[in-house]
């Protein structure tokens, strides 16, 4: 069975722009959640979709976006970026409602200059 | 407010021996702690998830434990391999109501010489 895969793998913005990444789950999870990490705040929660639905939000500024389709894949959008949006953004997926073990992707390596 | 510790935050030892990290949090409210494995520039993969209702979880040379008393978990790696050089992470999961949420700890850097 496949895993978790991320598009792209690595991105190159200037700061102002706008980028989306994208996340596809293990065949059968219905859960995606999103997560930032940065050598100075480590890894952080950004959200988590659900049968579309966004659950959970972390605390992170509206410029982070994010939202899920039918097929379960999911994208996160950051609008006007800025150089502290540098990081490496990871997805993660669960199978339904009854497991909480999460299965991460390789991740999308951002650099805003 | 949770907090996850890992300490310490780099580890390095010979070929053979036996590794043990650790992991507390301040919260025992948990569902469930997970331990993750991250390699350089890479994503995480899932080593061990321990449900709150259990004490430990072993899986070849590694094992977990859990204990939500004292606000502790260890993880357990015999033998250890060079292979084994990672950075561990511990993560905590929120009960139901947050679910699908981690929060994390720093991480411990381990470097297993040959």
């Amino acid at each position: 069975k496949a895993g978790v895969t991320q598009t792209p793998r690595y991105l190159i913005k200037t700061r102002g722009q706008q980028v989306t990444l994208s996340c596809s789950p293990i065949s059968g999870h219905r859960s995606v959640s999103w997560y930032q990490q940065t050598p100075g705040q480590g890894l952080q929660f950004l959200f988590e979709y659900f049968s579309e639905t966004q659950r959970n939000k972390g605390n992170f500024p509206g410029r982070f976006s994010g939202r899920q389709f039918s097929n379960s894949r999911s994208e996160m959008n950051v609008s006007t970026l800025e150089l502290g949006d540098s990081a490496l953004y990871l997805c993660a997926s669960t199978f339904g409602q009854s497991s909480y073990e999460q299965y991460f992707g390789p991740g999308t390596r951002l650099t805003v200059t | 407010k949770q907090e996850v510790t890992q300490i310490p935050a780099a580890l390095s030892v010979p070929e053979g021996e036996n590794l043990v990290l650790n992991c507390s949090f301040t919260d025992s409210a948990i569902y469930n702690l997970q331990w993750f494995r991250q390699d350089p520039g890479k994503g995480l993969t899932s080593l061990l998830l321990i449900q709150s209702s259990q004490r430990e979880q072993t899986s070849g040379r590694l094992n977990a434990s859990l204990d939500k008393s004292s606000g502790r978990s260890t993880l357990y790696i015999a033998a250890s391999q060079p292979g084994d050089s990672a950075t561990y992470l511990c993560a905590v999961g929120y009960p139901v109501g947050l679910r699908g949420r981690l929060q994390f700890g720093a991480g411990t850097q381990v470097v297993v010489t040959p």
